[in-house]
């Protein structure tokens, strides 16, 4: 089992690019979520997803779109990246929100 | 307004003794918590939890402990090895939601 994975690993953005972060599990983990690590801060929930085709919202929304289409992926969409999203963003998977397995991170700078 | 607190941004441990990590919340809602350790460039791992209906959880060298009055918990790591540096966050469930609290850097000195 690959586990929680995350492409890519790194990625720099100019202001109002767009871009996709992929998300991929292989345990068939129904519960799937998006966290953002800022410096100094614990993670922030910005969407999570309780199966295919149900997503719901967390703590920081705004500027993200998600979409749950398959068990396996949860990819993550920033519409128009601002500086203010630059963070580290994990992915991560369980059979529900009591047991979660993390992916490595993507580390996004916008300039 | 952060609803789950770690107030120590870092704490210092000689190896083999007790490491003691704390963590306040602030809503009685909160019934589940649990606690994650994170090594740099590496998403965070699952530890150890504990439910309200219970004050003490134990897995091997590590404890959590919760005192529902003064919504408080803590974890300790008896005793402390190299390998225990790292960032633990304590968290909250909320509404199928995890909340975050900082986290505390704990480093073990040799």
């Amino acid at each position: 089992n690959a586990g929680v994975t995350q492409t890519p690993k790194f990625q720099v953005l100019k202001t109002g690019q767009s871009m996709t972060l992929q998300c991929a599990q292989d345990m068939n983990h129904e519960y799937m979520s998006w966290y953002r690590q800022d410096p100094g801060m614990g993670l922030r929930l910005i969407h999570y997803s309780v199966g295919a085709g149900i997503t719901d919202q967390g703590e920081v929304p705004n500027g993200y779109n998600v979409s749950r289409s398959t068990t396996e992926d949860f990819p993550l969409r920033l519409l128009s990246a601002a500086p203010s999203q630059t963070s580290v963003y994990f992915c991560a998977s369980g059979g529900s929100v009591f047991e979660q397995f993390f992916g490595p991170g993507t580390r996004l700078t916008v300039l | 307004d952060q609803q789950v607190k770690q107030n120590s941004p870092s704490l210092s441990v000689q190896e083999g003794r007790i490491s003691i990590l704390n963590c306040d919340y602030t809503n009685s809602m909160f019934d589940y918590f649990l606690w994650y350790k994170k090594y740099p460039a590496e998403g965070p791992t699952f530890l150890i939890s504990i439910s309200s209906i219970k004050d003490k959880n134990e897995d091997g060298r590590f404890t959590v402990f919760l005192n529902k009055s003064a919504k408080h918990l803590s974890l300790h790591i008896v005793p402390s090895q190299p390998g225990d540096s790292a960032v633990y966050f304590c968290a909250a469930i909320s509404n199928y939601q995890l909340i975050w609290g900082a986290g505390t850097k704990l480093i073990i000195k040799p």
